[in-house]
């Protein structure tokens, strides 16, 4: 697609559940990065993925909270045991990497914990 | 850890008023970036800095990196009601990675 796209757009779940969002980044960009929104609040970076290397996890907030990219392309965030606190907008972003910085973001997935 | 400062938090002007927010950091960025986020969506770039001292403009709008590196503000000059929304300013240390530090953004309110 011309974008970064996520799924899914919404997503509401019972507290302890585990969830799962999407992200297919843009064709060709090596770089992509999971960032945290918060009602009201900036962005929180959570993963930063850079082509074959390890991935940057320093921003993930609990050991609940992982991130997987395969085969370079599409990347899936986990949420083990959701608490209500983690209701947020879930954002991904993708970039050329090394060739260039500027983050092309999805539309984000909003996550609601009942 | 990193952070970014940024205000005001939120504005609320009449259309055609020209407007002013910053960022100021603890910590030296190579780069400076400044989002507009609309509601429902998720940020687009406006414009980004790369040296410190550089003036960058995109049509009403002009952002600048400070000589410090640690601070950078944007301007919206005679604005429109499609200029609401929130505005991100955010910082990559650029060595090593790309990681971004956003600010908390300020939301921007256009009265027709």
């Amino acid at each position: 697609g011309a974008g970064v796209s996520q799924s899914p757009s919404n997503k509401v779940t019972e507290k302890g559940k585990d969830v799962e969002l999407r992200c297919d980044p843009i064709s060709g960009h090596t770089a992509l990065y999971w960032y945290r929104q918060s009602l009201g609040q900036g962005l929180e970076f959570l993963i930063y993925f850079q082509g074959n290397s390890a991935p940057d996890k320093s921003g993930l907030p609990s050991d609940r909270f992982s991130a997987e990219r395969t085969g370079g392309s599409v990347s899936t965030l986990t949420i083990q045991r959701t608490q209500q606190e983690d209701s947020a907008v879930y954002l991904c972003a993708s970039s050329l990497g090394r060739l260039g910085k500027t983050q092309y973001f999805g539309p984000g997935t909003r996550l609601l914990v009942l | 850890g990193q952070q970014l400062n940024q205000s005001p938090q939120s504005m609320f002007i009449q259309e055609g008023e020209d407007v002013s927010m910053n960022c100021t950091s603890s910590s030296i960025f190579n780069t400076w970036l400044w989002y507009k986020q609309d509601p429902g969506e998720g940020p687009v770039l406006l414009i980004a800095l790369y040296k410190a001292g550089e003036l960058t403009s995109n049509g009403r709008l002009t952002a600048q990196f400070g000589i410090t590196r640690k601070d950078s503000f944007l301007n919206i000059s005679a604005s429109i009601p499609s200029d609401v929304g929130i505005y991100f300013c955010a910082g990559q240390l650029g060595t090593g990675g790309f990681k971004t530090i956003f600010g908390a953004g300020t939301r921007l309110f256009v009265k027709a």
